[in-house]
């Protein structure tokens, strides 16, 4: 089955210094990734996608994440962390019978400190 | 485009009472996914929507919840008889079509069993 294990559950940082937020996932094949964003009192909100086109996929609000088949990993990064981006950040596969269901890790709390 | 509605946005009821959710998705979008997601846990999904058709239900879903979308644009979910364990965020997402189309979330509700 289709997973993804997020290695961190916090991950504290201070603003300006880079962010690194680690997601591997198990699958049989090229999956479909993403990573969202959930901030507190709000609906979640998709950062960026990997969908089998560049490895080094681009985001909103400066995050990217590079797709690597020989690690199996997803990892999100940013250069330099702003303190707007302190919020709760799930990476998700969708599952291969079904790509409309996503399957969320268990999430990463990133505190950013001044 | 208002982005997807939930109400309400917290709800609290007592052991065994009922319990109705609604969910207004983004207009035009054609697909609905529910999702609930406990503390401290990624969002599981639940089951979703092709207009008005239910296409899939999750093994989660237990006989006492029932989802509808009756004239393929709101939906509601309903809990019968709930349970302490029934305490949850509950999301809803809307997408225009299939694939890797991006899910847009609602805020959710929170329900609360005592």
């Amino acid at each position: 089955a289709q997973s993804v294990t997020q290695l961190d559950s916090h991950v504290s940082v201070s603003e300006g210094t880079p962010v690194l937020l680690r997601c591997n996932y198990s699958s049989s094949y090229s999956p479909s990734l993403f990573w969202y964003v959930q901030h507190p009192n709000k609906g979640l909100q998709l950062l960026l996608k990997y969908t089998s086109a560049a490895t080094l996929v681009k985001g909103i609000n400066g995050f990217e994440a590079e797709f690597k088949k020989s690690e199996t990993s997803f990892h999100l990064t940013k250069p330099s962390a702003h303190m707007s981006d302190a919020a709760e950040y799930f990476c998700v596969v969708s599952d291969p019978g079904n790509t409309d269901k996503l399957i969320f890790g268990t999430g990463t709390r990133l505190q950013v400190f001044p | 485009d208002t982005g997807v509605s939930q109400n309400p946005r917290h709800k609290i009821t007592k052991r065994g009472q009922n319990v109705t959710f609604r969910c207004d998705p983004i207009s035009e979008h054609n697909r609905l996914y529910w999702y609930r997601q406990t503390l401290g846990q990624g969002p599981e999904f639940l089951t979703y929507f092709q207009n008005e058709a239910q296409l899939e239900k999750s093994r989660l879903l237990s006989d006492r919840f029932s989802a509808e979308r009756p004239k393929g644009s709101f939906s509601t979910l309903e809990i019968q008889r709930t349970e302490q364990g029934d305490s949850a965020m509950y999301l809803c997402a809307s997408s225009l079509g299939q694939g890797t189309d991006e899910q847009y979330f609602g805020p959710g509700t929170r329900l609360t069993v005592t």
